[in-house]
């Protein structure tokens, strides 16, 4: 089946510092790629939809020049949260669409990264 | 508004059958997928009904009426491992999924 993966799987940071995540389909192409956030016992929230070669697609109220997306080839996307603050704590989940499949079809996720901030 | 209904919590023993159900009302409506999710995990993909009717796939079946917005995932022959969070999703017209809020269910023995 299709995977996706992500790196780091957890980090700890200082206040003010930028991270980094990744967000690889490893067996598929995906042309779309989205990032969400989970709290604990919260519902997924789609943060924003990213496609290869363009500009990503935010979700009101969230910031773009904080969480930065590129999406930068059909396998890779990257989520930069800059200056990073202890309200951004939250576990970041992306999820990639096989480009082989149809726009309805299934959502292939990340095992997701906790991010802690200091 | 888009809204996704499902219960917060439900408890069921092991090797016994349990319904989980989920109402939406979204803009428009592309499929209703069901999602697996252990916590401190991420989601894991269970099912996707685009169709009126019942979807069989090993011990978990998925259930879908358009007319009612209503679906219902059913687990039968429970295992200790399936205490999990289930999340109901509708992909409405835009292609998005509109998250419910979670089932969290536990198993006894």
């Amino acid at each position: 089946g299709a995977v996706v993966s992500q790196h780091p799987s957890w980090v700890i940071c200082k206040s003010g510092t930028s991270v980094k995540i990744e967000c690889r389909s490893l067996d598929f192409q995906a042309t779309t790629m989205f990032w969400y956030r989970q709290f604990p016992k919260q519902s997924l929230m789609l943060m924003a939809t990213s496609n290869e070669g363009s500009k990503a697609t935010y979700e009101q109220g969230v910031e773009k020049d904080k969480f930065l997306i590129n999406h930068a080839s059909l396998t890779l996307s990257t989520l930069t949260v800059t200056s990073a603050h202890p309200e951004d704590s939250s576990f970041y989940i992306c999820s990639a669409r096989d480009n082989l499949a149809g726009v309805t079809d299934t959502q292939y996720f990340g095992p997701g990264t906790r991010l802690t901030v200091l | 508004g888009q809204n996704i209904d499902q219960p917060t919590e439900m408890t069921a023993t092991e090797g016994a059958i349990v319904q989980i159900n989920c109402t939406y009302q979204t803009s428009g409506f592309n499929g209703l997928f069901w999602y697996q999710q252990h916590a401190g995990e991420a989601p894991t993909f269970l099912s996707y009904n685009v169709l009126d009717g019942l979807e069989e796939k090993g011990r978990f079946s998925s259930f879908l009426s358009r007319s009612k917005g209503y679906s219902y995932l059913l687990l039968k022959e429970l295992q200790m491992k399936d205490s999990a969070s289930y999340l109901c999703a509708s992909m409405d017209s835009n292609y998005q999924l509109i998250w419910g809020a979670g089932t969290k269910l536990i198993i006894k023995p």
